[in-house]
């Protein structure tokens, strides 16, 4: 499978506790995003990654959240003294994009979602 | 800032019918991309299409037809003699690639699509 793939896929966590979800892209992909979708609503975008690079974070939604790629391949998202309010399903898509420039563009591919409840 | 509306939350239909789905964009920009997703029950967002505000061209696809009217900023969906496996969460979504968060999409807020026997 080619595909963007997701850790865990289901998520059960006490208020408080520290959570961590993976991301594994397309192997091709150079960018990788973030996004959180609340029941009954759009995917909302959190933050994105050129290669290793974190180039937008202004959108995650508190200092509790994190995410990584250090390696330019897989990345993490970690949320810090989870909330009720953080349950959610957490989103990863991933693109290949040619060049830094603007203007181009190709699809973002998602993967399965991990889904987040936080007790 | 960008905005996507879908102003129809829930639509159902009986199998065969026709349905559209409706989408209004705003953006400052001239230049940007809007798309459709597909979620279905099993939670992940599939891709539909692709349009580039060049190209106001009407699509078709199979049972799958897209109009696309920048003067109403309107990027409509349709499906044709729809059936049961259509029944999912449509998503419309509108990507700058000139902004700073990198072709980041901006979701509206989804229409199910309930299609029933």
């Amino acid at each position: 499978d080619t595909g963007v793939s997701q850790d865990p896929r289901h998520k059960i966590t006490k208020r408080g506790q520290n959570v961590t979800f993976r991301c594994d892209p397309i192997s091709e992909h150079n960018r990788l995003y973030w996004y959180r979708q609340t029941l009954g609503q759009g995917p909302e975008f959190l933050t994105y990654f050129q290669n290793e690079a974190q180039l937008e974070k202004s959108r995650l939604l508190s200092d509790r959240f994190s995410a990584e790629r250090p390696k330019g391949s897989f990345s993490t998202l970690e949320i810090q003294r989870t909330e009720q309010g953080d349950s959610a399903m957490y989103l990863c898509a991933s693109s290949y994009v040619p060049g830094q420039g603007s203007g181009s563009y190709n699809e973002q591919f998602f993967g399965p979602g991990t889904r987040l409840t936080v007790l | 800032a960008q905005k996507v509306t879908q102003a129809q939350t829930e639509i159902s239909v009986v199998e065969k019918e026709d349905v559209t789905l409706d989408c209004v964009y705003e953006t400052r920009d001239t230049t940007y991309y809007l798309f459709w997703y597909k979620q279905p029950p099993s939670g992940e967002l599939v891709f539909l299409i692709r349009r580039n505000s060049f190209d106001e061209q009407n699509e078709i696809s199979g049972r799958y037809s897209w109009n696309f009217q920048k003067s109403t900023s309107s990027f409509n969906f349709t499906i044709t003699a729809s059936q049961v496996v259509d029944s999912a969460v449509y998503f419309c979504a509108l990507s700058d690639p000139q902004n700073n968060a990198g072709n980041m999409l901006t979701f509206g807020g989804g229409t199910r699509l309930m299609v029933k026997p």
